[in-house]
């Protein structure tokens, strides 16, 4: 089955950039959608379609996907980006296609 | 307002069963398709199962299959999730989620807990 890698952990300053990455074989050719939760919350899609953005999501959030890694970039990092942060695909060659990465907790300094 | 609101979970001996439900608002339910996926205690989200928006494909992950059964009915804009022979690993709060178009989930209901513990 398809295995998503990411860092457990991550941490930035205020005001910096944090890159979260999310590792897995060829993932460049898949779609990524990034989602971030909280403490006690629900996981919230902040990234999909490895660039796109819901409405609401400041643009403070991107990401980006190319061959065997796909990343999400959060810039001008604020207390409140601290969470947990997780990357999705779908793998369709699959009978259990629905596939999540480790996940990575992003500390603000 | 859209709204995804799961109920039915609680604290279930190893061996028993437990039936969830989604039950959705705000948005036309029966052409969405619908997936159920967990996190167990201080872990990361596990997907656990999917289905169609007519209910004609399912798919369930490899911990589940075989015990765990995913419906739906589109006249009560409900999603179910039949939990049978229950283990201490399955402990976990129970999230439903819609599918986007290309396999996004969004929105998300807040979450039911599953205790399963003698």
């Amino acid at each position: 089955s398809y295995v998503l890698t990411q860092p457990p952990s991550v941490s930035v300053a205020p005001g910096q950039t944090a890159r979260i990455t999310c590792g897995g074989n060829n993932i460049g050719s898949k779609s990524v959608h990034w989602y971030q939760q909280k403490p006690g919350q629900a996981p919230v899609l902040v990234v999909y379609d490895d660039s796109d953005r819901p409405s609401g999501i400041p643009e403070r959030f991107s990401g980006s996907n190319s061959g065997n890694t796909a990343t999400l970039t959060i810039s001008r990092v604020e207390a409140g980006d601290e969470a947990d942060y997780y990357c999705q695909v779908w793998d369709s060659s699959s009978d259990h296609p629905g596939v999540f990465g480790t996940g990575t907790k992003v500390t603000v300094l | 307002e859209v709204q995804l609101v799961e109920s039915g979970g609680g604290l279930v001996q190893p061996g028993g069963s437990l039936r969830l439900s989604c039950a959705a608002s705000g948005f036309t339910f029966s052409s969405y398709e619908m997936n159920w996926v967990r996190q167990a205690p201080g872990k990361g989200l596990e997907w656990v199962s999917y289905i169609s928006s007519s209910g004609s494909t399912i798919y369930y992950a490899d911990s589940v299959k075989g015990r765990f059964t995913i419906s739906r009915d589109n006249a009560k804009n409900s999603l179910y999730l039949q939990m049978n022979s229950l283990r201490a690993e399955d402990t976990a709060v129970y999230y439903c989620a819609a599918s986007g178009y290309d396999w996004w989930f969004d929105p998300w209901g807040q979450g039911t807990l599953v205790t399963v513990s003698s």
